[in-house]
């Protein structure tokens, strides 16, 4: 199995830019989370789908982040407009629903907002 | 309060020594917990878990969960530079729904 696959890996924007984020899950996995890590907050978790229905995005910055899941093997992150405070890296991560949530996270995504 | 607190370190052990990682939690945690460890520039992986009161082991490590006093640790044994990395408690939000959440981490350096 591939993993969980990211893209890209890195992006750099200039502030007012949208900015689209890709998250590939394993196969089978029927959740997926989006986390934003950083120094100073660490892991936060933004939003989660469970069988591609968003479960609770209370994690989401503002209005300016929208994520979605049009299929099981496929979700986005975008961040329209966005500002250099959005710089982190972003995580995906998959997992197989009940099973105490043993996550498998993507690579990452270095996000830097100039 | 955070829901998972960590020191952030750095915790330096010499190679061969115990290394030992703490974490306590909140009321809004529920009892399943999680040890991630993180390299420099790369994800976190599942290392650990434990569900119920008391020791788990595996190879070097053992994780220890003490629910009255809201606490968690991981003890590494024999500890090698390889294990220099960060690593994340998490622990399940209650109420329902599978919402993982981490503390800060806690850099660990074993040196030689």
């Amino acid at each position: 199995d591939a993993g969980v696959i990211q893209s890209p890996r890195h992006e750099v924007t200039e502030m007012g830019q949208e900015v689209t984020l890709r998250c590939k899950p394993i196969s089978g996995h029927n959740s997926l989370f989006w986390y934003r890590q950083t120094m100073m907050r660490g892991l936060e978790l933004l939003i989660y789908f469970n069988n591609n229905v968003p479960i609770d995005d209370s994690g989401m910055p503002e209005d300016r982040f929208s994520a979605k899941m049009p299929n099981a093997s496929f979700s986005t992150l975008k961040i329209q407009p966005s500002e250099p405070r959005d710089s982190a890296v972003y995580f995906c991560a998959s997992s197989i629903r009940g099973t105490n949530e043993k996550l498998f996270f993507g690579s990452g995504t270095q996000l830097s907002v100039l | 309060q955070k829901e998972v607190e960590q020191n952030s370190g750095p915790l330096s052990v010499p190679e061969g020594a115990i290394a030992s990682l703490n974490c306590t939690y909140s009321d809004r945690v529920s009892q399943s917990f999680f040890w991630y460890r993180q390299y420099s520039g790369k994800s976190p992986e599942l290392i650990m878990s434990i569900y119920s009161n008391g020791d788990k082991e595996d190879g070097r490590f053992t994780a220890q969960l003490n629910k009255a006093s809201q606490y968690v640790s991981l003890l590494i044994r024999d500890s090698q530079p390889s294990d220099s990395a960060t690593y994340l408690c998490a622990g399940l939000l209650t109420g329902g729904g599978n919402k993982l959440t981490f503390g800060t981490g806690t850099q660990l350096k074993v040196e030689l």
